[in-house]
């Protein structure tokens, strides 16, 4: 199975600086079509996850212009580049390149 | 709108059964892969299992292989998790995702002894 990692696994952030969490996987998420099957999610409390980012850099209809997926192969970073209140939650990246399909532990974002 | 909303979580014992329900709506539902991942209490992520647009390809986590079943009903927009065998380390929330954009508001699973 592919092994997701990341890090930190908790984040305390001041509205309106930055933040960026790490994914590394275990085997490449490069796909031979060119896709790299990397998606980011955000779980707000009591609710289900939200899609953020898909295919690794692809913000996703709806999400803010300050958050941002880059990297490729095995290493890949979320940014949000002017953290907001609404902003905290557990981001989740998952690889759906290989069956079973795994997520990494979560980084918990709170506020200061 | 693209609406998934799941039925069917309860409480059974260990051995029992369930089926898990997702209705969707807002979108051609024969078009689209579906997945359902689950949550434990206080717990991350887990990818369940997968089923193609015709239902003519599925798949599954080792943990419930030979237990749970997916299926699907394009005509009713309607996916399903047959739960069979069901442990205690099966209590979670399940929800039903469309590859990979939109997720339901997840039904809870209770086994207890």
């Amino acid at each position: 199975d592919i092994v997701m990692t990341q890090s930190p696994l908790s984040l305390s952030v001041t509205p309106g600086q930055a933040a960026s969490i790490s994914c590394k996987s275990s085997q490449s998420l490069l796909q031979s079509d060119g896709r790299t099957y990397l998606y980011w999610h955000l779980q707000k409390a009591g609710q289900p996850p939200q899609l953020l980012i898909y295919e690794a850099s692809n913000r996703f209809s709806g999400v803010p212009d300050r958050f941002s997926g880059s990297g490729s192969g095995t290493d890949f970073t979320l940014k949000i580049s002017r953290v907001e209140a609404e902003d905290v939650g557990v981001y989740y990246c998952v690889q759906s390149i290989q069956i079973p399909f795994t997520f990494g532990p979560g980084t918990k974002v709170d506020i200061k | 709108e693209v609406q998934l909303v799941e039925s069917g979580g309860d409480l059974v014992q260990p051995g029992g059964s369930l089926r898990l329900s997702c209705a969707a709506s807002g979108f051609t539902f024969s078009s689209y892969w579906m997945d359902w991942v689950r949550q434990a209490p206080g717990k991350g992520l887990q990818w369940v299992s997968r089923i193609k647009t015709d239902g003519s390809y599925t798949s599954y986590a080792d943990s419930v292989k030979g237990r749970f079943t997916i299926s699907r009903d394009n005509a009713k927009n309607t996916v399903y998790l047959q739960m069979n065998s069901l442990r205690v380390e099966d209590t979670a929330v399940y929800y039903c995702v469309r590859v990979w954009d939109y997720w339901g508001q997840g039904t809870l699973v209770t086994v207890f002894s």
